[in-house]
């Protein structure tokens, strides 16, 4: 079956890096999308990998390995409205999206 | 500003009855497509359509139909609501299947909907 792993919920400091990981098992692979959520609003497009390697966009990075079924999104500089869900989804050879169920972001002063 | 309209924003609506969820976009994008997301889980696809005239089942797609008779519009229609159709409903669209780089989708503001 697909399936996409992500931690359900994780806490950072202000100012701090943090490393949300995603692992997914999909029939064929068309890529790997993160996007944000904010409570009680509409998920909104972070980045897109589909070759291995990191792609760096400001304070945002984001990780693929396609041989380990893994990603990681990278947040710098941690600031309070970083505050969010962070959605990890895999295209599957029907260039349909699988979603995990998403990380919940706290940031603390 | 371009982007995807969905109303209403909230219902409260009784089991049994029927219910449309309007969805709208102004960004000519091919692809439109329903999701529902409950708590715990992920995002799970309804219905989609890849183009006007043409729709598809996805992963979820019992009692609920869609229709795409033109590239803008793409209701969400229960026919019988039940508890479990209790949910937030976001509609997406995208450029579509076959370049998977340029598939990012915008979703609309999301419906919740409650059935009692």
């Amino acid at each position: 079956g697909q399936n996409i792993d992500q931690p359900t919920e994780m806490t950072a400091t202000e100012g701090a890096i943090v490393q949300i990981n995603c692992t997914y098992q999909t029939s064929g692979f068309n890529g790997l999308f993160w996007y944000q959520q904010h409570a009680g609003e509409a998920p909104t497009f972070l980045s897109y990998n589909v070759l291995d390697g990191l792609e760096e966009k400001g304070r945002f990075s984001s990780f693929l390995s396609r041989s380990k079924g893994y990603s990681y999104l990278l947040l710098k500089e941690l600031q309070m409205k970083d505050s969010a869900s962070y959605l990890c989804a895999a295209m599957d050879s029907n260039y349909q999206l699988i979603w995990g169920a998403g990380t919940k972001l706290i940031i603390k002063p | 500003i371009a982007g995807i309209t969905q109303a209403p924003t909230s219902q409260i609506l009784a089991a049994g009855r029927r219910m449309t969820l309007r969805c709208t976009q102004d960004m000519r994008h091919n692809a439109m497509y329903w999701y529902r997301q409950d708590l715990g889980l992920g995002l799970r696809l309804i219905h989609y359509s890849n183009t006007a005239g043409t729709t598809g089942k996805g992963e979820v797609p019992d009692g609920y139909s869609v229709s795409r008779a033109n590239t803008d519009d793409f209701p969400l229609t229960l026919a019988s609501a039940v508890p479990s159709q209790t949910s937030v409903y976001f509609c997406a669209s995208g450029q579509g299947q076959g370049d998977s780089g340029a598939n990012v989708l915008t979703f609309g503001a999301g419906s919740r909907l409650t059935v009692l």
